[in-house]
């Protein structure tokens, strides 16, 4: 069965420092994709970032990069010089071969970013 | 660029109401799904569609109905609302694949009294 793990329900970080939040993931599927959703208090999932499983680069989007460790079985979301807009719930995600197509979550990091 | 529109934003029921969440994508997406996020647990998905006429059965399907007469609408009903039921409700659409960014509504927060 596939799992998505995140150890930290809730973490802090000064503003303009870089934050690293942990996602380890579970699956038997050889082929799988990774993301990462953001979810502000106004409740709305907001795609941030994806890393497929064959990529050999770590993906990156803006302030955002993932972490990607396929050994490990890892897909860490680092963000660069945190802003206050960051503070949000932050959900890892995985989708396999499975022919539903769904989407395995994780239970989510609430991230506050401090002034 | 409507994207995924979800309505309600809000509802509250009674046990053993029934009432139809409404779905709908301007994006020609094949894919859809409904999900329920549910504190401390992430999203479950509920029920799913790879096209018109084609839906099945998620992780937590029990009490929900669907179906998808077209591309872009992919309604959820509950037959017999129970309190278990409250949560937040999200639609998603997308193409189907792995590696595909799913978009998503901005929810449905229903409160079964």
């Amino acid at each position: 069965a596939q799992k998505i793990t995140q150890t930290q329900p809730g973490m802090f970080v000064q503003e303009k420092e870089a934050v690293t939040l942990d996602c380890t993931y579970d699956t038997s599927d050889q082929s799988y994709g990774l993301f990462w959703y953001k979810q502000p208090s106004s409740g709305e999932m907001i795609f941030l970032i994806y890393q497929g499983s064959y990529d050999e680069q770590n993906a990156t989007e803006g302030r955002y990069s993932l972490n990607f460790q396929k050994a490990r079985k890892s897909a860490n979301l680092v963000i660069s010089a945190s802003q206050l807009g960051d503070s949000a719930m932050y959900f890892c995600a995985m989708r396999g071969m499975d022919s539903s197509y769904k989407l395995i979550f994780g239970s989510g990091t609430r991230l506050l970013v401090r002034p | 660029n409507a994207g995924v529109t979800q309505t309600p934003k809000f509802q509250v029921l009674k046990t053993g109401q029934s009432m139809t969440l409404q779905c709908a994508q301007d994006m020609n997406h094949e894919y859809m799904s409904w999900y329920r996020q549910d504190p401390g647990m992430g999203l479950r998905l509920i029920h799913y569609s790879v096209g018109a006429g084609i839906t099945d059965q998620g992780e937590v399907p029990n009490g929900y109905n669907v179906s998808r007469s077209t591309t872009e609408d992919f309604p959820l009903r509950l037959l017999s609302a129970a309190p278990s039921q409250t949560s937040v409700y999200f639609c998603a659409s997308s193409y189907p694949g792995q590696n595909t960014e799913a978009f998503f509504g901005q929810g449905t927060r229903l409160t079964v009294v």
